[in-house]
């Protein structure tokens, strides 16, 4: 069966910190894949997205991604966070030859300490 | 501005009391599913539909149904709301079910 993996549930940092949020996958056939982030109390909205080209993906807020096809993983890093990076941040994942749909991780809560 | 609108957005309601979620979207996306956010489970696709009169089961479809009858449209139903069905919820659209998805700001149900 198709799954996604966040490898932590929970992930607190120093702000100014370099951090990595883990993400892998079930199969290596073709994917898309996608970082979205949740700030408290709102919805889900995308921070970065590889569908083909360039393994390093660049998204918004300074974030940015590899894909590893071998290793069947997307890692989310950053290499200096802010106290506003404060959210919980989800992997998915759609198979290209499989159902049309979006697989999500379990999330990763990312808490930023002054 | 492009966006996806779900009504209401809290809703407190007792077991067995009919009730609809609403979802609307204005980007002309022909992809459109409903999620429910449990702590520790992440987004778990509920049900979604590629097209007008096209919906399908996803995970975790048990006690919902619903419809797509116009291509903005994609209300969710709980005919008989239990306890189990308390959680988040969010509808999400894109041009197809590869794409980028954009979520709408969720509805918070307890069923009591």
């Amino acid at each position: 069966a198709q799954s996604v993996t966040q490898l932590d549930s929970q992930v607190p940092v120093f702000e100014e910190a370099p951090v990595e949020l883990r993400c892998n996958y079930s199969s290596s056939v073709s994917v898309y894949l996608f970082w979205y982030v949740q700030y408290p109390n709102q919805g889900l909205q995308l921070l970065l997205k590889y569908l083909s080209g360039s393994t390093l993906v660049k998204g918004i807020n300074g974030f940015e991604a590899e894909f590893n096809k071998s290793q069947t993983s997307f890692h989310l890093r950053k290499p200096s966070v802010h106290i506003s990076d404060t959210a919980e941040y989800f992997c998915a994942v759609s198979w290209i030859q499989g159902a049309q749909k979006l697989v999500f991780g379990q999330g990763t809560r990312l808490t930023i300490n002054p | 501005e492009a966006q996806v609108t779900q009504n209401p957005r809290y809703l407190i309601t007792v077991t067995g009391k009919k009730l609809t979620v609403t979802c609307s979207q204005n980007m002309n996306h022909e992809y459109m599913s409903w999620y429910r956010q449990d702590p520790g489970l992440g987004l778990r696709q509920i049900y979604y539909s590629m097209n007008v009169e096209v919906t399908d089961k996803g995970d975790v479809p048990e006690g919902y149904k619903v419809s797509r009858k116009e291509k903005r449209n994609f209300p969710l139903i709980l005919e008989s709301p239990s306890p189990n069905q308390t959680s988040l919820y969010f509808c999400a659209s894109s041009r197809t079910g590869l794409d980028e998805q954009y979520f709408g700001p969720g509805t918070r149900l307890t069923v009591t």
